[in-house]
């Protein structure tokens, strides 16, 4: 079955590290997105990409680093510069072309230590 | 500014009842998508409904349907027949720009989370 696949689901981060956040889709589409959830609230946006080699910043990209190497990953890396960083991260995809819904992995929970 | 808002924080159904979950959005595009998303407790985000701002109906998808008034700028969400397990998070998001083109930024709203009472 076709889906995105984020791991891991629960990650620790000590301070002054960077991590990374894995993002895998095999539902050939093009563009693909990284969310931050915090508790009671709605989906931020972090960054996004469109197209290979290519992501543009969404709404609080600050402290947050990606690539877009292969059209299937999109990882998000969580530097230290992210002052607080833990939360509920999603990442999504969609067709690039048309009013299309995103489709969601099941998120990563983020906690400092 | 907002561009999209639920002003519903929480809200309560008893079972069998059919709820609305308000969504208004501002856009001065005339090209835009406008989606609905559940999250349950676990966390996963599922598509529900979707509706285009040219659609001439309102969209329907089983027990969910959407109350499209374009001129109010309202894509309110109604629930039928509610059952314990649509106690959730819902979420109205907004996709600007025709359908044709590449520009695909979704806004989400802040959500309204939903219990369903037995």
């Amino acid at each position: 079955d076709g889906g995105i696949t984020q791991s891991p689901k629960y990650l620790f981060r000590k301070e002054g590290q960077n991590v990374t956040l894995s993002c895998e889709q095999n539902l050939n589409h093009d563009a693909m997105y990284w969310y931050r959830q915090d508790p009671g609230q709605g989906l931020r946006l972090i960054y996004y990409s469109q197209i290979v080699n290519d992501f543009q910043k969404g709404d609080i990209a600050e402290g947050y680093s990606v690539s877009r190497e292969k059209k299937e990953s999109f990882p998000l890396t969580v530097t230290s510069a992210q002052k607080n960083p833990t939360a509920f991260y999603l990442c999504a995809s969609s067709p690039d072309r048309g009013q299309k819904p995103q489709h969601f992995g099941d998120g990563t929970r983020l906690s400092i230590l | 500014a907002q561009k999209i808002t639920q002003t519903q924080p929480g809200m309560f159904v008893q079972e069998k009842e059919a709820v609305t979950l308000d969504c208004t959005y501002d856009t001065s595009d005339p090209s835009y998508g406008l989606f609905w998303y559940k999250q349950p407790s676990s966390g996963e985000m599922i598509f529900l409904i979707y509706q285009g701002s040219y659609d001439q109906q309102n969209a329907t998808e089983g027990r969910y349907s959407l109350n499209f008034q374009k001129a109010r700028k309202s894509a309110n969400l109604v629930i039928s027949a509610s059952q314990l397990g649509d106690s959730a998070m819902y979420f109205c998001a907004m996709r600007e720009g025709p359908a044709e083109t590449s520009y695909d930024k979704v806004i989400f709203g802040p959500g309204t989370s939903l219990s369903v009472i037995p």
